[in-house]
Order: structure tokens, then C-alpha cells, then sequence
């Protein structure tokens, strides 16, 4: 069974500075989605980013690019220049054959003035 | 263009009543998934649709939960009767065919007493 691990439970930051929040996932397939989903405080899931696994090239959103290391199996978020509305829950994803969105148990960011 | 809609925001029962969730997804979206979050976690999967069809509803507890999305649009979750452990935010999420992006509502958040 495929399985997400965010082991930062809680990272904070400083504006305009850089934060890298870390994800492993688990999966035996070799075609997938990975996700960074960002939950405000008013609870409405917004994806950041995503990367498909046959991509070599790591995804980039403006000040959001990622690390994807699919032999380590591992799926970072940087955030660059880090903004005060940037403070939220962000959640790590997986999606493999199933169609199936899994979860990792998130990261909380404070960005700090 | 109109996000995914979720009513009720919130919603407070006494345990043992029954308790509905209701959801439109963004027009053209044939797929749609209910999300169980419960406090300082990431989402879990309830049940996914293929327009009407329920094609996993593997997580569903089939004693209490049910679910329908008659004529493959908006879809309806239902708890009766609701225990203790219910109390949680049920989020509806739809997507595109093939894309891998899900778009969620801003939840409905249920405390059961």
C-alpha cells in the first residue's frame, strides 16, 4: 500500500526568507502524480504544485518549486521568499493508478514578520 | 467558473441523530470524492464516484455512512446515527478525467455531542 510521511508536524519561517518542507512517499508503481496542497485557516484545500513522476524536471510555481527525488522516493516543497499569507497547513499527496488521492499528515508553517 | 459548493459550513448534533452532507462539484467534473479530516490530520478517502458510479467506497463505514450521487452531478453524505467519533470536517472534492488535480469545497464541519 502506498503511504505519504511529512515528519515536520509543525516548520516556521521568517518573511522573505526560504523554508524547505520535506515528504517521502511509498509505492511500489513506477507511474504517479505527487501533490503539495496548501489548507488556510478558512479550511479550503488549494493545490500548490504537482509533479508527474516520468518528469525528470522539478515542478516550479513562481516562489514554490520542489526536489523530486524518485529514487529516494522523496518530494520536498521550497518556498522562496516566504510571504505572511503563505502560513497554512501544507499537505504532501500522492496519487498512483487508483486514482486515489493519499494524504500525508501535514506540516504546519507560521510565517513570521 | 464556480468551485467545488459544500453545505452545510458547520454543523452541531447530539450523538445518535442523523446528519446529511451536500456537495456540487465544478461543472464537467465526472469524478468526486468525499474526504473525512479529522483534527490536526490530513484527509482520508471516503468514497470516490465515476459520474454515478461509487468505484471505491472501500473506507466507507457502511453501517452508519451512506452516499449517492444520483445523475452524476452533485452527491450526498449521509451519517445516521452519528457517534462521538464522527465529529470531524467532511470535505468534497471533484476533478477532471486523467488530470490527477482535485479541486475541494471548503468543507462542512461536523461536532456531534
Amino acid at each position: 500500500a502506498q503511504t505519504v510521511t511529512q515528519s515536520q508536524p509543525e516548520m516556521s519561517v521568517q518573511e522573505a526568507e526560504t523554508v524547505t518542507l520535506s515528504c517521502t512517499y511509498d509505492t511500489s508503481e513506477n507511474n504517479y502524480y505527487l501533490f503539495w496542497y496548501k489548507q488556510p485557516p478558512s479550511r479550503q484545500m488549494i493545490l500548490v504544485i504537482r509533479q508527474e513522476a516520468y518528469k525528470q524536471q522539478n515542478a516550479t510555481e513562481n516562489r514554490f518549486s520542489v526536489n523530486f527525488q524518485k529514487a529516494a522516493k522523496s518530494f520536498s516543497l521550497k518556498i522562496s521568499d516566504s510571504q505572511l499569507g503563505d502560513t497554512a497547513m501544507y499537505f504532501c499527496a500522492f496519487m498512483g493508478n487508483t486514482d486515489k488521492l493519499i494524504f500525508g499528515t501535514g506540516t504546519r508553517l507560521q510565517v513570521f514578520p | 467558473e464556480a468551485g467545488v459548493v459544500q453545505s452545510p459550513r458547520y454543523k452541531i448534533i447530539e450523538k445518535k441523530q442523523p446528519v446529511a452532507f451536500w456537495c456540487n462539484p465544478i461543472s464537467g467534473h465526472n469524478t468526486l470524492y468525499w474526504y473525512r479530516q479529522n483534527l490536526g490530520q490530513g484527509p482520508e478517502l471516503l468514497i470516490r464516484y465515476e459520474n454515478e458510479e461509487a468505484v471505491d467506497d472501500s473506507q466507507l463505514p457502511k453501517d452508519r455512512f451512506s452516499a449517492e450521487r444520483l445523475k452524476g452531478v452533485d452527491s450526498t453524505l449521509k451519517i445516521q446515527p452519528a457517534e462521538l467519533g464522527d465529529s470531524a470536517v467532511y470535505l468534497c472534492a471533484s476533478s477532471a478525467v486523467n488530470t490527477g488535480e482535485l479541486f475541494f469545497g471548503e468543507g462542512s464541519r461536523l461536532t456531534v455531542l
